[in-house]
Order: C-alpha cells, then sequence, then structure tokens
C-alpha cells in the first residue's frame, strides 16, 4: 500500500515570507500523480497544485510551487509572499491507477500552517 | 453558484437514527466520490461512482449505503448511527478518474449523540 507522510503536523510563518511544506510518499510505481490540497477554517477543502510524475518540470500555480523529486519520493510545497489567507491545513495527497482502472488517492496526515501578520 | 453541493452541513442525531446527506455537482464530471475526515483530519475515501456504477468501496460498514440516481448525485444514507460515525463528510466530483484532482462540497459535519 502507498503512504504519504507529512511530517511536520504544525508550521508558522510571518506574512510575505516564504515556506515550505514537506511531503513524502512511498511507492513501487512509476506512474502517479501527486497534489496538494488546502483546507481553511471554512472547512473547504481546495485543490492548490497537481503534478504528473512522469513530467521532470516543477509544477507552478502562482505563489504556490513544489519540488519534485522523483528519485527522493519528495513532493514539497513552496508558498511565496504568505498572506493571510494561505492559513490553513494542508495535505499532500498521491494517486494511481490500481486493479480495475480505479484511482484510488492517499493523503497524508495534514499541516497546520498558520500565517502571523 | 456552487459547484458541488452537499446538503445538509450540519447534522446532529441520536444513536440508532438513520441519516442521508445529498450531493449534487453541476459541472459535468463523470466521477463522484463521498470522503469522511475523522476528528484527526485524517481524509479517507469511502465510495466512488462513475457514471452511476460503483468503481470504489473500501472497508465501510454496510450501513452505509450511497445511492447515485444519475451521474449528478450522489448520495450517502447511514443505517443505525453510531457514534464512531461521527464526522465530517465530503462529497467530491471529478473528471477523468480524478487525474486532475477533485472538486470538493463544502462538508456536512455529522454528530452522533
Amino acid at each position: 500500500a502507498q503512504t504519504v507522510t507529512q511530517s511536520q503536523p504544525e508550521m508558522s510563518v510571518q506574512e510575505a515570507e516564504t515556506v515550505t511544506l514537506s511531503c513524502t510518499y512511498d511507492t513501487s510505481e512509476n506512474n502517479y500523480y501527486l497534489f496538494w490540497y488546502k483546507q481553511p477554517p471554512s472547512r473547504q477543502m481546495i485543490l492548490v497544485i497537481r503534478q504528473e510524475a512522469y513530467k521532470q518540470q516543477n509544477a507552478t500555480e502562482n505563489r504556490f510551487s513544489v519540488n519534485f523529486q522523483k528519485a527522493a519520493k519528495s513532493f514539497s510545497l513552496k508558498i511565496s509572499d504568505s498572506q493571510l489567507g494561505d492559513t490553513a491545513m494542508y495535505f499532500c495527497a498521491f494517486m494511481m491507477r490500481g486493479a480495475g482502472g480505479s484511482y484510488i488517492p492517499t493523503f497524508g496526515r495534514g499541516t497546520s500552517l498558520i500565517v502571523h501578520p | 453558484d456552487t459547484a458541488v453541493s452537499q446538503t445538509p452541513k450540519y447534522l446532529v442525531t441520536q444513536m440508532g437514527n438513520d441519516k442521508s446527506i445529498k450531493c449534487e455537482q453541476n459541472l459535468g464530471h463523470d466521477t463522484m466520490y463521498w470522503y469522511k475526515q475523522d476528528s484527526k483530519k485524517f481524509l479517507k475515501i469511502m465510495f466512488s461512482y462513475n457514471n452511476k456504477e460503483l468503481i470504489i468501496n473500501e472497508t465501510v460498514p454496510n450501513r452505509f449505503s450511497p445511492k447515485s440516481p444519475d451521474k449528478a448525485h450522489l448520495n450517502l444514507h447511514i443505517n443505525s448511527l453510531e457514534l464512531g460515525d461521527s464526522a465530517v463528510y465530503f462529497c467530491a466530483s471529478s473528471q477523468d478518474r480524478a487525474k486532475d484532482g477533485y472538486t470538493f462540497g463544502s462538508g456536512t459535519r455529522l454528530t452522533v449523540v
């Protein structure tokens, strides 16, 4: 079974600074997808960024970027110019095609990020 | 308009009752899901339907029964509610088996007393 580890239960950062959230995963597969989701206090789960394992180029979405190290099985999220609205739980997720063709995701336990003014 | 809407947002009920949570998506996605998030925020998939066909059925008590009348709706019915069923339940939808990620509803906080 695949596992996803987020080793930082909590992190904090000052507004306008940069913060990096770590995520590692364990798989023997070569083709898979990785995601970061954000869950603010409103409870809504929001997709932040996705990465396809066969693409070497790191995904970027505005202030959010990833450092995808396939050999090391690492998928960290960097948030630049942190804003108060970035305060949320961040979940790393791994997805691959399973038996029968279904994609079953595995989520990490989450990292709680607090952005201080 | 909300892309994935689920109702109710909050549900408080007594042990032993039967309850349902409804979910609708207007994105035209072909796959819908139910997730459970426990008190420690751990998120786990329960069910998935693709074009009204059940494709994922994780280890979930058979008191939980999903029903998909059409590909835009996926409801969750829970029989004989137990204290341990208290959690936040998320509906989600995706296109193409979620390779592009999910769109989640806002969640239903179920409290069993």
